[in-house]
């Protein structure tokens, strides 16, 4: 099962540089988000989708874009990297149903650690 | 904005021995869930335990078990029995149910637990 996959793992960027990073899920899951985990501090919302084509922001969206066409990807892209930037960078997802005693759970990748410099 | 407060950056315990992991939340929903997570060094997003707000028994998963004190907004984890493999980074987090905020998770910075031998 593979379950929520992030490429890549590791990445080194310039300042100035831009990337996409990759996330997909093959549990037919609605919902999917983008967190980043700053050095011993807890996961921070950057991004959100509760369907294909519907995205929001998180907490913290600011030098990100997302898209989502398909109901399995939500990359993550960085424009214009910046060493505020640096950070580890984790995609969950979230099947039905979403209420209840039997409410389902996030499931999340491997996360990918990107340092710009 | 909801809120989770974890104020103990770092604790300690001795293998077979019982350690309390405190955690705090600020809310003003009243239809929630509360989780603690395990990270260990392998970035992993581990879920350990659950609890839903409208439930007045606290949630018990074999050794770990927790303190849910909703007047005082409280979320404490008790780890029994502890063992090496407890060692890890441990997120109290907290997620509002409704289709309107994507169900997303709220994380505390975090408590990184050490497990001497």
């Amino acid at each position: 099962n593979a379950g929520v996959t992030q490429t890549p793992k590791f990445r080194i960027l310039k300042i100035g540089q831009s990337m996409t990073l990759q996330c997909t899920q093959d549990m037919n899951h609605n919902y999917m988000y983008w967190y980043r985990q700053d050095p011993g501090m807890g996961l921070k919302l950057i991004y959100y989708s509760v369907g294909a084509g519907i995205t929001d922001k998180g907490e913290v969206p600011n030098g990100y874009n997302v898209s989502r066409s398909t109901t399995e990807d939500f990359p993550l892209r960085l424009e214009l990297a910046a060493p505020s930037q640096t950070s580890v960078y984790f995609c969950a997802s979230r099947g039905l149903p979403t209420r209840g005693p039997n409410s389902a759970e996030a499931f999340f990748g491997q996360g990918t650690r990107l340092t710009v410099v | 904005a909801q809120t989770v407060t974890q104020s103990q950056p770092e604790m300690s315990v001795q293998e077979a021995e019982t350690v309390t992991l405190s955690c705090t939340y600020d809310t003003s929903e009243s239809d929630y869930y509360l989780f603690w997570y395990k990270q260990p060094p392998s970035r992993q997003m581990i879920l350990v335990i659950r609890q839903e707000a409208y439930k007045q028994q606290n949630a018990t998963e074999n050794r770990f078990s927790v303190n849910f004190q909703k007047a005082a907004k409280s979320f404490s984890l008790k780890i029994s029995d502890s063992q090496l493999g407890d060692a890890a980074m441990y997120f109290c987090a907290y997620r509002r149910e409704g289709e309107t905020s994507g169900s997303r998770l709220t994380f505390g910075e975090g408590t990184q637990l050490t497990v001497n031998p």
